[in-house]
């Protein structure tokens, strides 16, 4: 099945920095999903984006499928982006199944 | 109503016994997934249905896990015979719509999970 890699396991950023997450996906995909899980647990979508850039206010995405991999781009970090981003992939098997990666853990301290 | 929620919110259980948890999806979301989130590791995606209707169930884990949706609403995922590694956050979002194979472009929203402690 579809291996999906991401990068930084960890990062710790200071308030205001700017950060790349990355997702390296191992083969040909027809979606993808970043998601945001902040401490308390709750899990929210930020991006479909299976090809091309998507921006929404400080966080832009952007998927090369051809080169299998995505980056997430938080501008201006503040504390409320602490948590956990996950990347997650859906396969070209016909069925709808998501593979999620491990995660990115971002600490963003005031 | 206003999001998805789902019941219970904690649920502590003995090796063997069954559970039966529930998702309240929004109101006209014809999608609905479950997934699973062990301590410390990623997401698992389990099952997802369209309408009352669950195309590909090999993402449940064992047989011991099922899942069924009535009236394009409710839904329940039942564990029989618990085992400690069923404990877990199970995890339940809805969307609008859902095309399977195509960029689905529908925002998924997630309910705040039931923390499942087998012991």
């Amino acid at each position: 099945g579809i291996q999906v890699e991401q990068s930084p396991p960890d990062l710790i950023l200071q308030e205001g920095a700017n950060s790349t997450l990355r997702c390296n996906f191992s083969d040909s995909v027809n979606n993808l999903q970043w998601f945001h899980q902040n401490p308390w647990g709750q899990l929210i979508n930020l991006f479909y984006i299976p090809s091309g850039t998507k921006q929404n206010g400080r966080l832009s995405a952007t998927t090369v499928a051809t080169e299998r991999y995505s980056l997430l781009y938080i501008s201006s970090s503040q504390t409320t982006d602490s948590g956990v981003y996950f990347c997650a992939v859906e396969g070209t098997s016909g069925t709808y199944k998501y593979i999620f990666g491990t995660g990115t853990r971002l600490k963003v301290l005031a | 109503g206003a999001g998805v929620s789902q019941s219970p919110s904690n649920k502590v259980t003995e090796k063997g016994k069954d559970v039966e948890l529930r998702c309240d999806p929004i109101s006209g979301h014809t999608a609905l997934y479950w997934y699973r989130q062990s301590l410390g590791q990623g997401l698992e995606f389990l099952i997802y249905f369209q309408g009352n209707s669950a195309p590909d169930k090999s993402g449940l884990p064992s047989d011991r896990f099922s899942a069924e949706r009535t009236g394009g609403s409710v839904s329940t995922l039942t564990i029989q015979r618990t085992q400690q590694e069923d404990s877990a956050v199970y995890l339940c979002a809805s969307s609008l719509w859902l095309l399977a194979g195509a960029a689905s472009q529908e925002t998924q929203y997630f309910g705040p999970g039931t923390r499942l402690l087998v012991l």
